[in-house]
């Protein structure tokens, strides 16, 4: 089956800065890429997601890059901000068991984003 | 637009007992997808269910079982509980076709057992 590694668990910034996360997959069929943020007590919120035939996808302060060949994709965000602060989750959407909607997550990412 | 939404929030049983939990899917969505998320860790796929019946199923034993009601609402049910089961049930829903990859999740039910 599929299996996502995400680094780093926990990343401390200073407001302003940029945050980048990693992930790795290890699924070559995999072709759906989303990342999730989840505040305190909440469920995880779609950001951003990726399809395998694109290799980078912006919104505004938040970018996802792809490699598809290394299986490895990134989330950046720039100027970050203290609400950024959340644990962020990559994904990879597992096709084997024939159907949509099988998400395999990475471990999650704690950022801080320090006033 | 009504988001997904969960009840009860939170819930505390004991070894052994059964648990009911529910969801209604976002206004528009056919598809419901159960997930595990232990403390500290991402969620964890339980199974799926579209047109009523379970279409796929990860790696839980049957102890967990589920339902969707022609509303496209759905519960998820738990026997025999195990300390281990103590968790945040996340319900996601989703509308087959293009596009059906992208889960939009409730807050969940937080179950403690004791």
């Amino acid at each position: 089956g599929e299996n996502v590694e995400q680094h780093p668990s926990t990343l401390s910034v200073q407001e302003g800065d940029s945050a980048v996360i990693k992930c790795t997959y290890s699924d070559s069929a995999s072709n759906y890429f989303p990342w999730y943020k989840q505040e305190l007590g909440k469920g995880p919120q779609l950001i951003i997601d990726i399809r395998s035939n694109v290799g980078e996808k912006k919104d505004q302060r938040i970018a996802v890059t792809l490699n598809k060949t290394a299986k490895h994709f990134s989330l950046h965000i720039t100027e970050t901000q203290p609400e950024d602060s959340a644990v962020y989750f990559c994904a990879a959407e597992w096709r084997g068991g024939g159907s949509q909607g099988n998400l395999i997550f990475g471990k999650g990412t704690k950022l801080s984003v320090k006033p | 637009d009504a988001g997904v939404t969960q009840s009860p929030t939170h819930l505390i049983k004991t070894r052994g007992q059964q648990v009911t939990l529910r969801c209604s899917p976002k206004s528009g969505h056919d598809t419901v997808s159960w997930y595990q998320q232990a403390l500290g860790q991402g969620p964890q796929f339980i199974f799926q269910y579209y047109e009523e019946e379970e279409r796929q199923r990860g790696n839980f034993p049957d102890r967990f079982s589920g339902h969707q009601f022609p509303n496209y609402s759905s519960e998820l049910n738990v026997n025999a509980l195990l300390l281990g089961d103590s968790a945040l049930y996340l319900c996601a829903s989703s509308l087959v076709g293009t596009g059906g990859e992208k889960l939009f999740f409730g807050s969940g039910t937080q179950l403690s057992v004791l």
